[in-house]
């Protein structure tokens, strides 16, 4: 099992529509979770950080499931300019990070 | 508040040309890292540096070296550039505790021919 498995899509979703994306993890010792935003061709941007059970930041809205070992990624309200691939990251014990392969959003006009 | 400066943004080398990438990042980090991303692929390791004065490899060390010139700067060297190593290529760095998320930089463009 890999240590960070996302579902890849595409999600394509309208204009104003609720999302939710999961981002599950192997090792149960994980502490902290980040979820970042990159569109195209262009750097990975912190998006949101998890510590504890979840994490809101206006539309967007995290949460932690340890008992399944799962973070999910929750955006309401979509607009245009979500759309974009939204990575789960973990760090692991030592000093590296575990990325997960990306969920792709197109939000539709 | 720069963050993470990378330069160059865009290079084109021929095969067997060699090259600095440079990266420097103004907000104090003990941590700083060297990745890859290839089309439909994710960010893989190349090196990293926990602190000043060391330096890992990381999952895709073969064809670079990276020196960590002091606190703020951890350059990525190719000493002969091959066609694999057409990617973008991001810097980034971390405060160094546990849970500090990574800052990356703006990356740079590379094309091998």
């Amino acid at each position: 099992r890999k240590e960070v498995e996302q579902d890849p899509g595409p999600f394509n979703v309208p204009e104003g529509a609720t999302v939710a994306f999961n981002c599950t993890y192997s090792n149960s010792a994980s502490q902290s979770f980040f979820w970042y935003r990159q569109d195209c061709r262009k750097e990975p941007k912190l998006l949101m950080s998890v510590y504890s059970s979840g994490n809101e930041d206006g539309r967007f809205t995290a949460q932690l499931n340890r008992a399944s070992q799962y973070i999910s990624l929750l955006i309401r309200d979509s607009k245009l300019s979500d759309s974009a691939t939204y990575l789960c990251v973990l760090p692991n014990t030592g000093n590296q990070f575990y990325f997960g392969t990306g969920t792709s959003l197109t939000v539709i006009p | 508040n720069a963050g993470v400066t990378q330069t160059p943004k865009f290079q084109v080398l021929k095969t067997g040309q060699s090259m600095t990438l440079q990266c420097a990042q103004d907000m104090n980090h003990n941590s700083m890292y060297w990745y890859r991303q290839d089309p439909g692929m994710g960010l893989r390791l190349i090196y990293y540096s926990a602190s000043e004065g060391t330096t890992d490899k990381g999952e895709v060390p073969n064809g670079y070296n990276v020196s960590r010139l002091n606190k703020r700067e951890f350059s990525l060297r190719l000493e002969s550039a091959a066609p694999s190593q057409t990617s973008v290529y991001f810097c980034a760095s971390r405060a160094g505790t546990l849970n500090s998320p990574l800052h990356f930089g703006n990356g740079t463009r590379l094309t091998v021919t």
